[in-house]
């Protein structure tokens, strides 16, 4: 079975700070990878996913993520971050079930906090 | 275009009751998903709901059903309430794509507190 490690529970930075957010997963296949952002009340937003191809992903925000298949990882970064940043960061896997079904496996979450 | 809807926003109910939520699923979107959010916790996989029929299923008790309707909106129902169940209860719709993965949008939860 498919799963998430997010090694970090709370990470606190400065505004302006180069921020990374680590993500290790376990899939026996290619896997589906993603990075969701959710503020206090809300639903979650997606950041970024990796299907296939290269292997550094953009995302919206600023933020970037880098698959590297060796590690298992998909760690997330901001160079720069800005206090509208603060909030609770998902790793997460799709794994293909059949008939078309996928499931999302999350990781239990990194709360970033950012100091003035 | 209005987003995945759920409601209601908040609600307590007290164990042993029996509660649904509702879920309005993303303009053009067939597919919905359901995850529990405990605090402190990611999101588990519920149950998938495609063309009014289960479609798939995570590590979670009967007393966890659901339905989905003709104009694919879905419900959530859970019966015997415990302490345990108190969480947020997150919605995702998306579009079939055969065998291809599509984006799964959220709606912004149900918060569901059992006293």
């Amino acid at each position: 079975a498919q799963s998430v490690t997010q090694p970090d529970i709370h990470i606190t930075v400065s505004e302006g700070a180069s921020l990374e957010l680590r993500c290790n997963y376990s899939y026996g296949a290619t896997p589906y990878l993603f990075w969701y952002v959710q503020s206090p009340g809300q639903g979650l937003q997606l950041l970024l996913k990796y299907f296939s191809g290269d292997t550094l992903v953009q995302g919206i925000k600023g933020f970037e993520a880098e698959f590297k298949r060796s590690q298992s990882s998909f760690n997330l970064r901001k160079p720069s971050v800005h206090w509208s940043d603060a909030a609770e960061y998902f790793c997460a896997v799709a794994a293909y079930s059949g008939a078309g079904s996928y499931q999302l496996t999350f990781g239990k979450g990194t709360k970033l906090s950012v100091i003035p | 275009d209005a987003g995945v809807t759920q409601s209601p926003t908040h609600l307590i109910k007290t164990r042993g009751q029996q509660v649904t939520l509702r879920c309005s699923p993303k303009s053009g979107h067939d597919t919905v998903s359901w995850y529990q959010q405990a605090l402190g916790q990611g999101p588990q996989f519920i149950f998938q709901y495609y063309e009014e029929e289960e479609r798939q299923r995570g590590n979670f008790p009967d007393r966890f059903s659901g339905h989905q309707f003709p104009n694919y909106s879905s419900e959530l129902n859970v019966n015997a309430l415990l302490l345990g169940d108190s969480a947020l209860y997150l919605c995702a719709s998306s579009l079939a794509l055969g065998e291809a993965y599509n984006e799964q949008f959220f709606g912004p939860g149900t918060r569901l507190t059992v006293l």
